[in-house]
């Protein structure tokens, strides 16, 4: 079975530029997860989906980000006016159910701000 | 806020050397997942320990959780240069939210052939 499938793995964007981060979760699971990892820092809980519901985006900066599921098509993390803090590699994680499901991880999308 | 302290920051030991790294919290947690990452990848979980005083072996690897889950042990013995990378640990909290993981800082651990 193919893991959660993340893209772009690299991505360089300008202050102010638009990034889109692509994840597929694993074959048959339904709930998505997005953390950060920022230099020197633990990863971080951003953001939790089923499709088409946003269920807990407490870890979330609370402007220029957000992220969807859709019915069809992989989840996706937006990020607008992207700033040089942003630069972080941002991870994808996938699992069945949330009590007692395993969460895998995808492999990471590296953003870099210049 | 739960946190997870892992110690130590850093280890460069030598193949063949046993080694143990911590994880500890005031926080209980319901379960701990201990996690490896290589430069430039995602981590993979190595293992999960639910209850408290739980053993589990991964061939060389032996992680140990807590009484009071509050914290965690790994141990490798006769380590190799396969072994090098950063070694996280990852505690689910309490009431079913387990996708919210809060993880460590990690230890960067290297095996010099």
């Amino acid at each position: 079975n193919a893991g959660v499938m993340q893209n772009p793995r690299h991505l360089v964007r300008r202050r102010g530029q638009e990034a889109r981060l692509r994840c597929s979760p694993m074959k048959g699971h339904s709930h998505v997860y997005w953390y950060r990892q920022l230099p020197e820092e633990g990863l971080k809980f951003m953001v939790y989906l089923q499709k088409e519901n946003i269920i807990d985006e407490s870890g979330m900066p609370k402007e220029r980000f957000s992220a969807e599921f859709p019915k069809e098509g992989p989840s996706i993390l937006r990020i607008q006016q992207v700033v040089r803090g942003d630069s972080a590699a941002y991870f994808c994680a996938s699992s069945r159910g949330t009590t007692g499901n395993t969460i895998y991880f995808g492999e990471g999308s590296w953003l870099t701000v210049v | 806020t739960q946190l997870l302290e892992q110690s130590p920051q850093f280890l460069s030991i030598q193949e063949g050397e046993n080694l143990t790294v911590y994880c500890n919290s005031s926080s209980v947690f319901s379960s701990l997942q201990w996690y490896r990452q290589e430069p430039g990848e995602g981590p993979v979980l190595l293992v999960t320990v639910v209850t408290g005083g739980e053993v589990k072996k991964l061939k060389r690897l032996t992680f140990q959780f807590g009484d009071a889950r509050k914290d965690s042990s790994l141990h490798i013995t006769a380590a190799q240069p396969g072994d090098t990378g950063l070694y996280l640990c990852a505690g689910e909290s309490s009431g079913g939210s387990n996708y919210k993981l809060t993880f460590g800082k990690g230890t960067l651990l290297t095996v010099n052939p």
